[in-house]
């Protein structure tokens, strides 16, 4: 089956710090790779997105990489904002559109000033 | 862009009774809708798949008696908690994909936080 492991939280960083939340996934077949992002009290918000190996999405400054060799889909950020604060999972689905995801167990960003 | 709606955003309810929380594409159909749990400081586990016209397909630990999944138009799906006890209370957050989107991501709701008394 699929699964997905991310680091467990929370990881507190100072404003301005870099950020890697390592994720790493095992899957049948060829999964598409997500980050999401929960903010308190709020739903999930797609973060960004790879379909294919050596894919790299971006968004609002976070990068991800996905590494076939590795199984792996770490999200980083050079330099991090205070609203950065929120619950971010890591995501895979192996069907497309048709398959619900199969999700980490989240991580715990915050961010002080 | 695409946007799922949910509600209600949270109810609270008495043992024994049942609880419908709907969950509505606004500006897309939707031949599939995904419904997931939350618990406090846990993963989302993938409960059901909704399917237009026919039945749902649960995952697998899932009691489908208990929660009862209606996709009765393209727009909507409803996640019924029959005889809620309070081990049902939990987060409950359903997503759909607009059609012919491919690996597109799929969209959530806000979700419904559920707490049974």
């Amino acid at each position: 089956g699929n699964s997905v492991t991310q680091m467990e939280g929370p990881v507190t960083l100072s404003e301005e710090a870099f950020l890697t939340i390592n994720c790493t996934y095992t899957a049948t077949g060829y999964p598409s790779l997500f980050w999401y992002v929960q903010y308190p009290g709020e739903g999930l918000q797609l973060l960004l997105k790879a379909t294919k190996a050596d894919d790299k999405g971006s968004n609002k400054g976070f990068e991800a990489t996905y590494r076939k060799e590795t199984t792996s889909f770490h999200l980083e950020k050079g330099s991090v904002q205070v609203s950065d604060s929120a619950v971010y999972f890591c995501a895979l689905t192996t069907g497309g559109g048709a398959d619900g995801l199969t999700f980490g167990k989240g991580t715990h960003l915050i961010i002080q000033p | 862009g695409a946007v799922v709606s949910q509600h209600p955003s949270w109810v609270i309810c008495k043992s024994g009774t049942s609880v419908k929380i709907e969950c509505r594409s606004l500006d897309f159909q939707a031949t599939t809708m995904f419904w997931y749990r939350q618990f406090p400081k846990q993963s989302l586990m993938l409960m059901a798949t909704s399917n237009e016209g026919s039945k749902a397909t649960y995952e697998q630990g899932v009691e489908k008696d208990k929660f009862l999944i209606n996709h009765a138009s393209l727009t909507l799906s409803t996640l019924t908690v029959t005889s809620a006890h309070p081990e049902d209370s939990s987060f409950y957050i359903c997503s759909a994909t607009p059609p012919r989107t491919g690996n597109s991501p799929l969209h959530f709701g806000n979700g419904t936080r559920l707490t049974v008394t």
